[in-house]
């Protein structure tokens, strides 16, 4: 089984600030992760995936995340955050172990204040 | 027109009615999901139907009866549901290749149920 944990339900931030998202998860097997954004009244949309070489990827948006397969975290990070950025993030795993789909997390609310 | 398409975006029903919520994908996909969305709480899978094969999640409840007629239309049944079920139903479709396929959302459709 697999599962992912969003350490921070909610992480407030000043706007032009860096901020981090922190995901961990666990499986038994080689893992994809993604990090997903939901903007208010919207579906889910990607913003990077992880699949396998370099461990630093980015995303849209000035997105960044970092795998690191030791700490089997997958952490995202943007190094000067905008209003526009306020929106929930989901961080996801896939390891293809015969699910044809992902496992999220609960969600991180990301409040960018002026 | 956005790639995944659900409606209605809204529903109020009553804990005896029967309703159903619909799903139209327009990007050649081969898998379709639903997922539910609850506040606080990771999203939920709840079925996937996939190269004619459907997969579901076996803690959902049988008053949710999921139709895939064909590989871009979904359909979930909804009959005597219960105020816990109020929540947003997130449609979603991938093609299916491996588990790094990424899962494109519609926008959802609000239900309450009174």
């Amino acid at each position: 089984a697999q599962s992912v944990t969003q350490l921070d339900s909610q992480v407030p931030v000043f706007e032009e600030a860096p901020v981090e998202l922190r995901c961990n998860y666990s499986s038994s097997v080689s893992v994809y992760l993604f990090w997903y954004v939901q903007y208010p009244n919207q579906g889910l949309q990607l913003l990077l995936k992880y699949l396998s070489g370099s461990t630093l990827v980015k995303g849209i948006n000035g997105f960044e995340a970092e795998f690191n397969k030791s700490q089997t975290s997958f952490h995202l990070r943007k190094p000067s955050v905008h209003i526009s950025d306020t929106a929930e993030y989901f961080c996801a795993v896939s390891d293809w172990a015969g699910r044809r789909a992902l496992t999220f997390g609960s969600g991180t609310r990301l409040q960018v204040q002026p | 027109e956005t790639g995944v398409t659900q409606t209605p975006r809204h529903l109020v029903m009553g804990m005896t009615n029967k309703k159903s919520l619909k799903c139209e994908q327009h990007l050649g996909h081969n898998a379709m999901y639903w997922y539910k969305q609850s506040a606080k709480k990771p999203l939920e899978l709840m079925f996937v139907y996939s190269l004619e094969e459907r997969v579901e999640n076996n803690s959902v409840p049988s008053r949710f009866s999921p139709e895939c007629p064909n590989s871009s239309h979904l359909f979930l049944h909804l009959h005597t549901l219960q105020p816990e079920d109020s929540a947003l139903y997130l449609c979603a479709s991938s093609q299916i290749r491996s588990g790094a396929d990424t899962i494109y959302f519609g926008e959802g459709s609000w239900l309450t149920v009174v």
